[in-house]
């Protein structure tokens, strides 16, 4: 079945230090794709990212970068030098495109919220 | 600019009353989305629409209820028969199917009295 699992409920650094966010994910499918979102305090939802099941590239984008490794299913973002604005609750997602039930399912896990402090 | 608009922000509503949570977007997109998120929680499909005058039920879609009239407009009805309907509701949309990106309003906080 399909699964997410964030098992990082909390985290507190302090600014400046590298914070790695696990996402560990359960598909039955060979296409899917893995999905981060931040919500910050406001509640809205912002897209981070999106990568397909066949592109294992880690990827790059400023302080962020995401770590997809299929042997492990697993999907972890790190935020290098972390700053006060990245205080958030990051939600890792997945999605089939196989999946046998209702086309419009994008899988959440419970988030990780990650406390900042100056 | 391009974007997902919801109103209210915030609504109440006593126990027994229907209420209708608005999402519009001018992003030209086909599908749009209704989630429930509660606190800690990740978040729950409702009702999910593909195209206009059609929409499908997602995992908890009883005691909600939707319409497509408009490929804009997606507006959510909490009725009486939702039995806890008190949480953060969230409106998306995407170009087509759940595997494109989908994107996010600001979502309605429903509180029930």
């Amino acid at each position: 079945a399909q699964k997410v699992t964030q098992a990082q409920t909390e985290i507190s650094v302090v600014e400046k230090e590298d914070v790695t966010l696990d996402c560990v994910y359960e598909t039955r499918d060979t296409t899917y794709y893995l999905f981060w979102y931040k919500q910050p305090p406001s509640g809205e939802l912002v897209f981070l990212i999106r990568r397909n099941s066949f592109d294992e590239q880690n990827e790059i984008s400023g302080r962020y970068s995401w770590n997809f490794q299929k042997s492990t299913s697993s999907f972890n973002f790190t935020i290098t030098a972390s700053q006060v604005v990245d205080s958030a609750v990051y939600f890792c997602a997945l999605s089939e495109r196989n999946y046998g039930g209702s086309q419009g399912n994008l899988i959440f896990g419970k988030g990780t919220k990650l406390s900042v402090k100056p | 600019d391009g974007g997902i608009t919801q109103s209210p922000k915030y609504l109440f509503r006593k126990e027994g009353q229907n209420v209708t949570l608005s999402c519009e977007q001018n992003l030209n997109h086909d599908a749009m989305y209704w989630y429930r998120q509660d606190p800690g929680q990740g978040l729950r499909l409702i009702y999910y629409s593909q195209i206009v005058n059609d929409f499908q039920k997602g995992d908890i879609a009883e005691g909600y209820s939707v319409s497509r009239e408009k490929k804009e407009s997606f507006p959510l009805t909490v009725t009486s028969a939702q039995k806890n309907p008190t949480a953060f509701y969230l409106c998306a949309s995407s170009y087509g199917t759940s595997v494109d990106t989908q994107y996010f309003g600001p979502g309605t906080r429903l509180t029930v009295l």
